[in-house]
């Protein structure tokens, strides 16, 4: 069972609108969340990136939260435009590298498309 | 400056022949990672090498895949008898130190299609 679960795993949404990703994990203890973009053909380009004593942070239009307690972290797109039709990629870094090895915890992603 | 490069970018082959995939990381990155994508999934870890010591190959799926850094700068990730299942993008990344927290700066990816 994959430790970070996201949702939706697709949107499609009008451009302008707002639209909010939801990232569920288990890893514990973890050191940092980070959300990644990540464009068709390309690789992932880390937006945000929150210790598990931060609660929000932000990136642009781009806003990131987390609360450590329900280990829920969740990514807000205000006023989407065409170029953030994109896979959003939750990503979770164990605290020990021993107890996890060198693996980061990757999430299935959300994949946006923004219609004009 | 150059991020991490890839190539090639596209790679078709025929079920049964070996592939060689290269990465190039970014100058003075002293982590490399490689990772295996499946359409429509997250990453998947495969292997990691800090300078050119390669210290965990924990995530590679079988003993027909072989990586190296062999002077702790560009990286080849092989596939032997490649399978159908094999067919993937394989990312490689780099980071400035060895710290799991460092950022990973990703590559575009070589997308393998084994017919």
């Amino acid at each position: 069972k994959n430790q970070v679960e996201q949702s939706p795993q697709s949107l499609i949404i009008l451009e302008g609108k707002n639209c909010t990703l939801q990232c569920n994990y288990t890893v514990s203890p973890f050191s940092n969340l980070r959300w990644y973009k990540q464009d068709t053909g390309r690789g992932p380009v880390s937006l945000t990136i929150m210790t598990f004593s931060e609660n929000t942070k932000s990136n642009g239009r781009y806003t990131a939260t987390l609360d450590a307690d329900t280990k829920q972290s969740s990514l807000h797109i205000t006023a989407s435009q065409l170029s953030d039709s994109a896979s959003y990629i939750c990503v979770v870094t164990p605290t020990s590298v021993k107890a996890a090895g060198n693996k980061l915890t990757f999430g299935g992603g959300t994949r946006v498309l923004v219609k004009p | 400056g150059a991020g991490v490069s890839q190539s090639p970018r596209y790679k078709v082959a025929k079920r049964g022949q070996d592939v060689a995939l290269r990465c190039d990381p970014i100058s003075g990155h002293v982590s490399l990672f490689w990772y295996q994508q499946a359409l429509g999934q997250g990453p998947e870890f495969l292997t990691y090498f800090q300078n050119e010591a390669q210290l965990d190959k924990s995530g590679l799926p079988s003993d027909r895949f072989f990586a190296e850094r062999p002077e702790g700068s560009v990286s080849t990730l092989k596939i032997q008898r490649t399978q159908q299942e094999d067919s993937a993008v394989y990312l490689c990344a780099s980071s400035t130190r060895s710290a799991l927290q460092e950022t990973q700066y990703f590559g575009p990816g070589t997308r393998l299609l084994v017919l």
